[in-house]
């Protein structure tokens, strides 16, 4: 069974830094593309971040900077790095397989069921 | 970034209703477009991408349309499981999320 398993949230305060973790199983994360979407309390969906399966990374305008994808191949592990944290990074932070349908376009497939990020003193 | 603008924001509807959701898109995204379905404390799931391919394992209830920059997605006899929120998301140009549909019971 594909699945994917996040890991890494918790209670942080301003200023400070968290690696989130995403454990895959049944398929490779290397040679699949893999994104980070995250959700603020009783909000909506906003795209993080993507990694290609050649590791080319990109970000959210809103957010470039301060957060950094990357993958463990060894591990079939995806990663968020996220730095100076704020209050409204608070979120619940799933990572996706972002996968391609058709040769060309592509959408999020399978979801992790997400770690929660508090960002408070 | 593209923007994604849904609306409504939310709806009442009935067991049984036809539903209709709308997307609209800052520029044009031809076809990246995709749509998912959300329920309480849950990831949200892909239900059609490409604007209009239904994912596997999707009811056949569930349909997509447009192109450019519109978009519709349509439930052609709401069922109980299908109240949730649902979101729009262009590929076309990194990623980005419309602000979701809350479907409610009537």
């Amino acid at each position: 069974e594909e699945q994917l398993v996040e890991s890494g949230g918790g209670l942080i305060q301003p200023g400070g830094s968290l690696r989130l973790s995403c454990a895959a199983s049944g398929f490779i994360v290397s040679t699949n593309y893999m994104s980070w979407v995250r959700q603020a309390p009783g909000k909506g969906l906003e795209w993080v971040s993507i990694i290609y399966s050649g590791g080319s990374t990109y970000y959210a305008d809103s957010l470039k900077g301060r957060f950094t994808i990357s993958r463990d191949n060894s591990k079939n592990t995806l990663y968020l790095q996220i730095n100076s944290l704020r209050a409204e990074d608070t979120a619940v932070y799933y990572c996706a397989r972002t996968v391609v349908m058709t040769g060309i376009y592509d959408a999020f497939d399978i979801w992790g069921q997400g770690t929660m990020v508090t960002v408070s003193s | 970034d593209i923007q994604m603008t849904q609306s409504p924001s939310s709806l009442s509807a009935s067991v049984g209703d036809r539903v209709t959701i709308t997307c609209r898109a800052s520029q044009s995204v031809s076809s990246y477009l995709n749509w998912y379905q959300q329920k309480p404390g849950k990831a949200p799931k892909l239900l059609i991408y490409a604007a209009s391919s239904l994912q596997s394992g999707v009811p056949s209830r569930f349909s997509g349309s447009g192109s450019d920059t519109d978009f519709t997605l349509t439930i052609s006899s709401l069922q109980p499981e299908d109240f949730a929120t649902y979101y729009c998301q262009q590929s076309h140009i990194k990623r980005t999320f419309g602000q979701g549909t809350k479907v409610e019971i009537k």
